[in-house]
């Protein structure tokens, strides 16, 4: 069972590049979420989907878009990179509320 | 504002127990979740409580008090395995989660 795959799984970016952050997931969860993941501070929402073709914003969306054209898929790209953005990116699904999330690996993104 | 406070890092001894704290202040309330996360890898589910009381599985037990907004997490005869960050997470009334910077647990010999 591959559950969540994120990829890739490490990234070095210039200032100002972009890039797209894939994540797949093959238990037919509705529900799919981008976090970050920054020493000393929790997770922070990204953007998050509760279904094939919507998304919303969470806590932290400035500098980040993101796509959900297949209900596997949820894509989350950086237009411009920036080094504020470096940090650890974990995707995650669920079923439904209130259910219990399955993270992918994560993805270790440096901008320089 | 919504927030969850839980200590930065705690130490214990292998074969001990230990009980980590969580308060929570959300918009609403629809659980509290606790997740283990080993250092390089992701979170994953150890227990939801959304009712007042304790939740036994295993070695680990979860607790919660919505009137103290309130839970902790209660890790009996520790292993070594066990040193990892735990994450508490409480549930607002739409569902969004809301996350503690988590709490770094080292195990002694």
């Amino acid at each position: 069972n591959a559950g969540v795959t994120q990829t890739p799984k490490f990234r070095v970016l210039k200032t100002g590049q972009s890039m797209t952050l894939l994540c797949a997931q093959d238990m037919n969860h509705e529900y799919m979420y981008w976090y970050r993941q920054d020493p000393g501070m929790g997770l922070r929402l990204i953007h998050y989907s509760v279904g094939e073709g919507t998304t919303a914003k969470g806590e932290v969306p400035d500098g980040y878009n993101v796509s959900r054209l297949k209900k596997q898929n949820f894509l989350l790209g950086l237009e411009s990179a920036a080094p504020s953005q470096t940090s650890v990116y974990f995707c995650a699904s669920k079923t439904g509320e209130p259910g219990e999330l399955f993270f992918g690996e994560g993805s270790r993104l440096t901008v320089l | 504002g919504q927030n969850i406070d839980q200590p930065t890092e705690m130490t214990a001894t292998e074969g001990a127990i230990v009980q980590i704290n969580c308060t929570y202040q959300t918009s609403g309330f629809n659980g509290l979740f606790w997740y283990q996360q080993h250092a390089g890898e992701a979170p994953t589910f150890l227990s939801y409580n959304v009712l007042d009381g304790l939740e036994e599985k295993g070695r680990f037990s979860s607790f919660l008090s919505r009137s103290k907004g309130y839970s902790y997490l209660l890790l009996k005869e520790l292993q070594m395995k066990d040193s990892a960050s735990y994450l508490c997470a409480g549930s607002d009334s739409n569902y969004q989660l809301i996350w503690g910077a988590g709490t770094k647990l080292i195990i002694k010999p």
